[in-house]
């Protein structure tokens, strides 16, 4: 089946440090791929997708290339703030009938002064 | 605004008292669905709907229930909740398409006793 696997965290920076958290899947066919950012005491937000392969999606600084040869979705920003700190889930949908997201654990992000 | 809106946000029951936690979409979405997520798991899925009247299961179905009669609402019924239940629920929906993202609700945290 599907399955999405992120790196261990928590992980914690300094403002105005760059950021890359890691996201690997393994899916059938071409999934599509999503990153999503939950707030404390929030739902999930959808903060950027790729429908497929060398697609970049990006938002709010935030950025992630779709890549196929080595089924990878990291998620990057040059430069963090405190009001990234947040848990960042990546995500694939499946391209049956259900079209679940199948979702990594999640990696809480703390930011710094 | 577009939203997907769970209630309540916060319930505290006792063992084997049967409960719902509703959710309603007005973005009419053709699918919806429930999730609880656990720490260290990530989001799992209860339960989806394709559209009024089709649900199916997900990879975690059992103790719930659920009914999709209107297009706008799917509410999650728990017949007699256990501990291993206390969880945080998430109901979502999105447009029929597999490229499309998840809109969550803002979360319903569930202890049962």
């Amino acid at each position: 089946g599907n399955s999405v696997t992120q790196m261990e965290g928590p992980v914690t920076l300094s403002e105005e440090a760059f950021l890359t958290i890691n996201c690997t899947y393994t899916a059938t066919g071409y999934p599509s791929l999503f990153w999503y950012v939950q707030y404390p005491g929030e739902g999930l937000q959808l903060l950027l997708k790729a429908t497929k392969a060398d697609d970049k999606g990006s938002n709010k600084g935030f950025e992630a290339t779709y890549r196929k040869e080595t089924t990878s979705f990291h998620l990057e920003k040059g430069s963090v703030q405190v009001s990234d700190s947040a848990v960042y889930f990546c995500a694939l949908s499946d391209t049956g009938a259900n079209s679940k997201l199948t979702f990594g654990k999640g990696i809480t992000l703390s930011v710094r002064p | 605004e577009a939203q997907v809106t769970q209630n309540p946000r916060y319930l505290i029951t006792v063992t084997g008292k049967k409960l719902t936690v509703t959710c309603s979409q007005n973005m009419n979405h053709e699918y919806m669905s429930w999730y609880r997520q656990d720490p260290g798991l990530g989001l799992r899925q209860i339960y989806y709907s394709m559209n009024v009247e089709v649900t199916d299961k997900g990879d975690v179905p059992e103790g719930y229930k659920v009914s999709r009669k209107e297009k706008r609402n799917f509410p999650l019924i728990l017949e007699s909740p256990s501990p291993n239940q206390t969880s945080l629920y998430f109901c979502a929906s999105k447009e029929d398409r597999w490229t499309s993202p998840l809109h969550f609700g803002n979360g319903t945290r569930l202890t049962v006793t």
